[in-house]
């Protein structure tokens, strides 16, 4: 059973758009919600993390928002950059244990 | 402050062999978890280690195994290995039980023939 559903698979952004992953998740004993960017070759990076008791969180050019009633967190990356052309992870953690979405394959456009 | 790093970057098996994976975790931290990562999906948690010990196993046959060595470094051990278990193995240390902040190495991508 897919602990946390991620969508969507693939995303294009132009240079400067606004790319939106989304994520939904069902079991409520989940308290810690970070989302991953991953480049070829390499190891997932921690990007930034919401816990459920706040609605939004904004680092630089990217934010998340939290939905506790619906259960569902997304990833905005304002002022898309080809630098940011990489795969997004959202997660969700309980105690010890993560369980990673999918994933989302973003290619920025110049 | 050194990362996570782990060797060997690649490796090719056959069926039925075994492989031990090796990683060493970032400076002060004393928590190591293994992940599986299979082409186009996102990693799955096998095992976390916290000082010498298993702390938390996901949803993996016996046949993979682990160790913690005092100095926090790790193993992982895949015996009798099937074409299914072809995938990049990440290990992630933090600190604490509770490990919120993973620090990933780059992986070893295994290929099993």
């Amino acid at each position: 059973q897919q602990q946390v559903k991620q969508s969507p698979q693939s995303l294009i952004v132009q240079k400067g758009g606004i790319s939106i992953i989304n994520c939904a998740y069902e079991n409520t004993a989940f308290d810690y919600f970070p989302w991953y960017q991953q480049f070829p070759g390499k190891g997932p990076a921690l990007l930034i993390a919401i816990r459920p008791d706040v609605s939004e969180k904004k680092e630089g050019r990217f934010t998340i928002s939290f939905n506790k009633s619906a259960k569902q967190f997304s990833l905005h990356i304002m002022d898309s950059q080809p630098g940011d052309s990489a795969t997004y992870f959202c997660a969700v953690n309980n105690f010890n244990k993560f369980y990673f979405g999918s994933g989302t394959k973003l290619n920025v456009k110049p | 402050e050194t990362g996570v790093t782990q060797s060997p970057t690649h490796l090719i098996k056959t069926r039925g062999q075994q492989v031990t994976l090796r990683c060493s975790s970032q400076s002060g931290h004393n928590t190591v978890s293994w992940y599986q990562q299979a082409l186009g999906q996102g990693p799955q948690f096998i095992f976390q280690y916290y000082r010498e010990e298993e702390n938390g196993r996901g949803n993996f046959p016996p046949r993979f195994s682990g160790l913690q060595f005092p100095n926090y470094s790790s193993e992982l051990n895949v015996n009798a290995l099937e074409l299914d278990d072809s995938a990049l193995y990440l290990c992630a240390s933090s600190t604490g039980t509770r490990n919120e902040k993973l620090f990933f190495g780059s992986g070893t991508q295994l290929s099993v023939l």
